[in-house]
């Protein structure tokens, strides 16, 4: 199985700050890989997909980068609606796979 | 505008059965694989199952966790994909997602783009 392992698990930001976010893949999966936010009580919601596509919708302040086994997400200037849980995702093999998740607070 | 909703959650005792369900519209059921997540209460998200179009032979895929146990159906007709669970275990119980695979464009290897708002399942005596 592929092992996705995202840092930091937490992370405390200002609204306007610039927040980056890494998954590492335990192997290689191409640009297969998927972002999603989650809020408390709610289902978790596309953000990008195949490492840097972003989904319809999607406010450009967030981006995805990296291929191979290393990958980022970054809010280029947080808002307050970003406040949530992030999820990394790999849809190179099966099973399919999540990161452990990074929750983001206001500092 | 897409819509997935899910259903059949509920308590049931260790060794027990349920069949969950979800039901989607707002777009061409048929043409897209259908995923089941599974989150534990406080935890995180874990992949559970999938099953392709009827034109990939409605094949599946499971989760180690699962295999042997759960197994996914769809019925195009209806626009619902299906999950019946049995020999339920405690490390079951977590909300289930049902999610859309975003389709086979140039390949098949797509991200999950629509979920629904999931149905709790709790096993417990």
């Amino acid at each position: 199985d592929i092992q996705m392992t995202q840092s930091p698990s937490s992370l405390s930001a200002s609204v306007g700050d610039r927040v980056t976010i890494t998954c590492r893949a335990s192997q290689g999966i191409s640009s297969w890989l998927a972002w999603y936010q989650q809020k408390p009580e709610k289902a978790p919601k596309s953000l990008i997909y195949a490492a840097s596509s972003l989904q319809s919708g999607v406010p450009s302040r967030f981006s995805g980068s990296g291929s191979g086994t290393d990958f980022t997400l970054t809010i280029s200037s947080v808002q307050p609606e970003d406040f949530a849980t992030y999820y990394c995702q790999q849809y190179n093999s099966y099973p399919l796979t999540f990161g452990g998740g990074t929750k983001v607070e206001i500092k | 505008e897409v819509h997935l909703v899910e259903s059949g959650g509920g308590l049931v005792q260790p060794g027990g059965s349920l069949r969950l369900s979800c039901a989607a519209s707002g777009f061409i059921f048929s043409d897209h694989y259908m995923d089941w997540v599974r989150q534990p209460p406080g935890k995180g998200l874990e992949w559970v199952a999938r099953i392709r179009m009827r034109a990939n032979s409605s094949t599946t895929e499971y989760a180690a966790s699962v295999k042997g146990r759960f197994t996914i159906s769809r019925d195009d007709s209806r626009n619902s994909v299906y999950l019946q669970m049995n020999s339920l275990k405690t490390e079951d119980t977590a909300l289930y997602y049902c999610a859309r695979h975003a389709g086979c464009i140039n390949s098949c290897y797509s991200a999950m783009d629509y979920w629904g708002q999931g149905t709790l399942v709790t096993v417990s005596s």
